[in-house]
C-alpha cells in the first residue's frame, strides 16, 4: 500500500511569509505527527493529530499550527516565518498514535526561509 | 533539555566488522525505545525496538541492548554492510497519554561502512 506522502517536497519562502505543508497518511492510519529536523537539534516533535483533534503538542511557538481533516490528511501551517524555521519537516502516521504503534515517516518537506 | 542523547555524531567502520551505536537518556519515564535509520532525501524508517522490561532484542544483524540502571542503550550491527551507511536515530517513548504520537529523538549518528 502507498506510504506517507508529503507535499511540496521543497519550498522557498522569505521572512514574514506564511507556509502550509500537507501530509497524507497511510490508508487506515488515524494518527499524524509532525516533526522538525534541523542539523543542531535533530528531530523535534511539533504536534500530533488524531481524529481531527490535536492530542499532543511539543514546545514550539504558536506560529506553528496544524489541523487534520476527516480523511486523516493533515496540514501544518507556519506563520510569520523566521530564518530559524528553515528545516526539514517530517510527518509520520500510525494506526492510533499510541505507544508501540510504529510510526511511518514521509520523505519530508525541505523549507528554506530567506 | 536534550532527554535523548547520541554523543557520537559519526562512526566509521569496515565492512564485515561490528558497528556499535550508543544512546543515553535522562528521562526515567521512558519505557520504550526505538532505532530509526535515515537515508538522504528520505524519511526515517523503523529498524528495531525494545521495551524497558527487556534488556536485549535481536532481529537479524541488528541487536539492541538496554541498560536501564545506566539509562543507556546501544545498537549493534553485525556484520556491517556498505548499505547500512545512513544516519541512525534512537528515540524514546513515555507511557500514558502524553506520549501519543510523540517520539523523543536523539541527534543522530552518521554511520559510514567502508567496503
Amino acid at each position: 500500500k502507498a506510504g506517507v506522502t508529503q507535499t511540496p517536497r521543497y519550498l522557498i519562502k522569505t521572512r514574514g511569509q506564511q507556509v502550509t505543508l500537507s501530509c497524507s497518511p497511510i490508508s487506515g492510519h488515524r494518527s499524524v505527527s509532525w516533526y522538525q529536523q534541523t542539523p543542531g537539534q535533530g528531530l523535534q516533535f511539533l504536534f500530533e493529530y488524531f481524529s481531527e483533534t490535536q492530542r499532543n503538542k511539543g514546545n514550539f511557538p504558536g506560529r506553528f499550527s496544524g489541523r487534520q481533516f476527516s480523511n486523516s490528511r493533515s496540514e501544518m501551517n507556519v506563520s510569520t516565518l523566521e530564518l530559524g524555521d528553515s528545516a526539514l519537516y517530517l510527518c509520520a502516521s500510525s494506526l492510533t498514535g499510541g505507544p508501540l504503534n510504529e510510526q511511518f515517516f514521509g520523505p519530508g518537506t525541505r523549507l528554506t526561509v530567506l | 533539555d536534550q532527554q535523548v542523547k547520541q554523543n557520537s555524531p559519526s562512526l566509521s567502520v569496515q565492512e564485515g566488522r561490528i558497528s556499535i551505536l550508543n544512546c543515553d537518556y535522562t528521562n526515567s519515564m521512558f519505557d520504550y525505545f526505538l532505532w530509526y535509520k535515515k537515508y538522504p532525501a528520505e524519511g526515517p524508517t523503523f529498524l528495531i525496538s525494545i521495551s524497558s522490561i527487556k534488556d536485549k532484542n535481536e532481529d537479524g544483524r541488528f541487536t539492541v541492548f538496554l541498560n536501564k540502571s545506566a539509562k543507556h542503550l546501544s545498537l549493534h550491527i553485525v556484520p556491517s554492510q556498505p548499505g547500512d551507511s545512513a544516519v541512525y536515530f534512537c528515540a524514546a517513548l513515555a507511557p500514558g497519554g502524553t506520549s501519543y504520537g510523540k517520539l523523543t529523538f536523539g541527534q543522530g549518528t552518521i554511520l559510514t561502512v567502508h567496503p
